[in-house]
């Protein structure tokens, strides 16, 4: 089955610093990654998607590339305000969803 | 739209105990997922409707655990007896799309059920 790792599993930068998030994924046939935002006490919350046709979105402030040669894709969040703290999910899918560990962000005003 | 309705919200019980969690899906949703998370083994699916039926039901832990989806707006997910390593939050989602496309889907998670087992 799919393993998908996420690094780093802590992350804490300055408020309006930008934020780097890297997953792994196993599978070469895996075709949608998601990333969800989870607020404490909360269940986790879509915030961009990538399809394996395509190599990057962006969203405002927020961005995923991927790059299926090397099977990894990246979450990237500019002019970081306080209110991103949270803990950030990707996840690979085909066949059924695995999510990575988490990544827990700080922004520190 | 209300969003995917989850009770209880926290769940206090003895060992040996019958639990029983409850999800209403978002109306015209055709997929439900129950996932469980943990600090150990993060967030795991455990199983996933389409239609009402179950489609995969790998990610059950044992034969304690049962789910079931008696119409399109509601199901529950059933622990009997319950362990204290069931101790968990238990996340309910919905999506769209058939049992081929549904986690091609964005899926929309409920706030969750905070289970602890004694």
């Amino acid at each position: 089955g799919e393993n998908v790792e996420q690094h780093p599993s802590t992350l804490s930068v300055q408020e309006g610093d930008s934020a780097v998030i890297k997953c792994t994924y196993s599978d070469s046939a895996s075709n949608y990654f998601p990333w969800y935002k989870q607020e404490l006490g909360k269940g986790p919350q879509l915030i961009i998607d990538i399809r394996s046709n395509v190599g990057e979105k962006k969203d405002q402030r927020i961005a995923v590339t991927l790059n299926k040669t090397a099977k990894h894709f990246s979450l990237h969040i500019t002019e970081t305000q306080p209110e991103d703290s949270a803990v950030y999910f990707c996840a690979a899918t085909r066949n059924d969803m695995r999510f990575g560990a988490g990544t827990r962000l700080t922004v520190k005003p | 739209d209300a969003g995917v309705i989850q009770s209880p919200r926290h769940e206090v019980t003895e060992m040996g105990q019958e639990v029983t969690l409850r999800c209403k899906p978002i109306s015209g949703h055709n997929s439900l997922f129950w996932y469980r998370q943990t600090m150990m083994r993060g967030l795991e699916l455990l199983i996933y409707f389409n239609n009402n039926v179950p489609i995969d039901d790998s990610g059950m832990p044992e034969d304690r655990f049962s789910a079931k989806m008696p119409n399109a707006s509601f199901s529950t997910l059933k622990i009997q007896p319950s362990e204290p390593r069931d101790s968990a939050v238990y996340f309910c989602a919905s999506s769209s799309g058939t049992s081929v496309t549904t986690y091609q889907e964005t899926q929309y998670f409920g706030p969750g059920t905070r289970l602890l087992v004694l």
